[in-house]
């Protein structure tokens, strides 16, 4: 049972334009959801991160949507640019440790 | 600081036989994790660990076996490696915060295994 998923496996966009990258998770454990960034050959890195008692966090031009509700998370990038392409994923973490990631979405963004 | 290293960095197996990967974190971080990235199948956690002497299983364990003997160090061990083990491995670690939450996990390079 896949508890995070990602089903857009690509998205493409105009730099400048805003990315938006989706995320559905099953878990009703997990209290913290977190993005990453990965580049070819190189581990994932840290992005932004939301805990279950907010609906939005902003850190420059990254900004990470909650639905609660809907178990529904996104993630925001306005303006996209060139050096944001890269395979970017979601992941639910409760408090029991585990770290639950969904299977990436990558993004390619078009100077 | 180093942050996460993985040992070794490429590897090539022969079906059925035996390897340890070894990942060393040198940020005092509780939570040390296994991965496995496959195409199209994102990151799969094989087995995590919560603190020195604990470990647990994650989605993929079958296969898998680990050790955390120290709080810097832990080891995943593949007994009988099989071609569908063939995969790049992640190991990243983290800590908790005041509140409990678990934070952002540092990962290290990657190990890419092949098994023939």
């Amino acid at each position: 049972d896949q508890q995070v998923k990602q089903n857009s496996p690509s998205l493409s966009v105009q730099e400048g334009r805003i990315s938006i990258l989706n995320c559905d998770y099953t878990n009703s454990m997990f209290d913290y959801f977190l993005w990453y960034k990965k580049y070819p050959a190189e581990g994932p890195t840290f992005l932004i991160s939301i805990s279950s008692i907010k609906d939005k966090n902003e850190d420059g031009r990254f900004t990470v949507f909650l639905n609660k509700s809907a178990k529904h998370l996104s993630l925001h990038i306005v303006p996209s640019q060139p050096g944001d392409s890269a395979v970017y994923f979601c992941s639910g973490s409760s408090n029991t440790g585990k770290l639950i990631f969904g299977q990436g979405t990558t993004l390619q963004v078009k100077p | 600081n180093a942050g996460v290293t993985q040992t070794p960095k490429f590897r090539v197996l022969k079906t059925g036989q035996s390897m340890t990967l070894l990942c060393a974190q040198d940020m005092n971080h509780e939570y040390m994790y296994w991965y496995r990235q496959d195409p199209g199948m994102g990151l799969r956690l094989i087995h995590y660990s919560v603190g020195e002497g604990t470990t647990a299983k994650g989605e993929v364990p079958d296969g898998y076996n680990v050790s955390r003997l120290k709080k810097q160090n832990f080891l995943l061990g593949l007994e009988s490696a099989a071609p569908s083990q063939t995969s790049v491995y992640f190991c990243a670690s983290s800590y908790t915060s005041g509140t409990g939450y678990n934070t952002e996990a540092f990962f290290g390079q990657g190990t890419r295994l092949t098994v023939v």
